[in-house]
């Protein structure tokens, strides 16, 4: 129980162009969905927060309008990088708490790499 | 909210125990402690989960002394596909202020 997947699991763009990454909860409801970005040899860093039918709370410093998340329904959320540039290249993640929030299972990750 | 101190690095030896232990001083009442595995190029994956005293499950230990203000992840017997990094993640019941720790690298030698 408890799998969350992510498509597509890697993905190559052109410098300027958006680029969306799916994230699922397979076999549960996510009331909250969470996004991470990690770079190499780096930890997990939080991107933003969201619960199933609100706005997306996002972490200091990152962009709003840059990383725009959707989370329409309670088994899907969306994270799109719009005008993509290289240093957005990294490895997104995202989570999914189900009605025990505290308790967040992870998808496989999308490498993004933008040229 | 509760930030987390771990030893960058370990080395082990197939088949002993390891523990790892975590530090979180600013534990909130609400935080619950959770343990993490990752790979690379991979989601980190749940391994045990606790708040206060012992947990046990199928692959791990989680020790919580009273006060909270650290966590102990235990691994008995390890083997060489336990190399990966582990994290310890403090956060709580209203799904907010996780906040994930720099990790500590495990390499297991044959």
């Amino acid at each position: 129980g408890a799998v969350v997947s992510q498509h597509p699991s890697w993905v190559i763009c052109k410098s300027g162009t958006s680029v969306k990454i799916e994230c699922r909860s397979l076999d549960f409801q996510a009331t909250t969905m969470f996004w991470y970005r990690q770079f190499p040899k780096q930890s997990l860093m939080l991107m933003a927060t969201s619960n199933e039918g609100s706005k997306a709370t996002y972490e200091q410093g990152v962009e709003k309008d840059k990383f725009l998340i959707n989370h329409a329904s309670l088994t899907l959320s969306t994270l799109t990088v719009t005008s993509a540039h290289p240093e957005d290249s990294s490895f997104y993640i995202c989570s999914a708490s189900g009605l025990r929030k505290e308790t967040q299972y992870f998808g496989p990750g999308t490498r993004l790499l933008v040229l | 909210l509760a930030k987390t101190t771990q030893p960058i690095s370990m080395d082990s030896y197939e088949g002993q125990e390891v523990n790892i232990t975590c530090s979180h001083n600013n534990i909130a009442t609400n935080d619950y402690i959770t343990w993490y595995q990752q790979f690379p190029s991979q989601g980190p994956r749940f391994i045990i989960q606790g708040y206060k005293t012992k947990v046990t499950n199928e692959v791990a230990s989680l020790f919580i002394p009273a006060d909270r203000k650290s966590s102990t992840l235990s691994l008995p017997r390890v083997s060489l596909s336990d190399t990966a990094v582990y994290y310890c993640l403090v956060g709580g019941s209203y799904g907010q202020n996780f906040v994930f720790g720099p990790g500590t690298r495990l390499s297991v030698l044959p």
